[in-house]
């Protein structure tokens, strides 16, 4: 079955202590990118990723990083959570150009 | 920059009443336009889609039509159910690998 999967669904950590998200997708697309959800804000791009080795900055990446070693990877590294990160993140993928995204579950952070 | 705006909910109807989501957008150039729907506990799904002026994009009885003119991309449906509960996002592209989403209109449908 076609899907991007996140880990874990449920996480409540503590201020500073780091943490990596996980998300994998099965569809061999080149495109990863990592959204933050927030009430009234709709959805909120954090990174991005054309392909493997190559990301770039969305709408909101400070305090967060990413890499892309392999194509159907794409960790979300909070190095220092902070409270104001508790956020429901989304992982999706999509084939090159303006092609639509494959959404995860999602992830709910909590971070006190 | 390129956003989104859309009608703020929450959208109370009854089933088989008419739907409308209105989605307006700010953007340079010709952004590719959509709806996603998010069930609880999941991801959003796309729901449908248009890539140019004029394009309708249709899906499970919800269309919307691309309107440059009035940069918009209102969602419709003519007769909901129960199933049809949800949030509703509307995004743009803009370019490969950006996208905007607007803050959501959650629709609760009672019977």
């Amino acid at each position: 079955e076609a899907q991007v999967t996140q880990n874990p669904r449920y996480l409540i950590t503590v201020t500073g202590k780091k943490l990596t998200v996980t998300c994998s997708q099965n569809m061999n697309h080149e495109y990863m990118s990592w959204y933050r959800q927030d009430p009234g804000l709709g959805l909120r791009q954090i990174y991005y990723s054309m392909n493997v080795e190559v990301t770039d900055k969305g709408d909101v990446p400070e305090g967060y990083k990413v890499s892309r070693k392999e194509k159907r990877n794409f960790p979300l590294i909070l190095e220092s959570p902070s409270p104001n990160q508790t956020s429901l993140y989304f992982c999706a993928s999509s084939l090159p150009g303006r092609s639509p995204l494959h959404f995860g579950n999602g992830t709910r952070l909590t971070v006190t | 920059g390129d956003s989104v705006t859309q009608m703020e909910g929450p959208v109370t109807l009854s089933e088989e009443a008419f739907l409308t989501i209105n989605c307006t957008y700010t953007a340079t150039g010709y952004p590719s336009l959509f709806w996603y729907v998010q069930y609880p506990g999941e991801g959003l799904q796309l729901l449908l889609k248009a890539t140019k002026a004029d394009d309708k994009g249709s899906n499970k009885g919800f269309e919307a039509t691309y309107r440059k003119e009035t940069t918009s991309f209102h969602l419709e449906k003519g007769s909901v159910q129960v199933s049809d509960s949800a949030v509703y996002f509307c995004a743009l592209s803009p370019s490969w690998g950006k996208f905007q989403f607007g803050a959501g209109t959650q629709v609760v449908v009672t019977p």
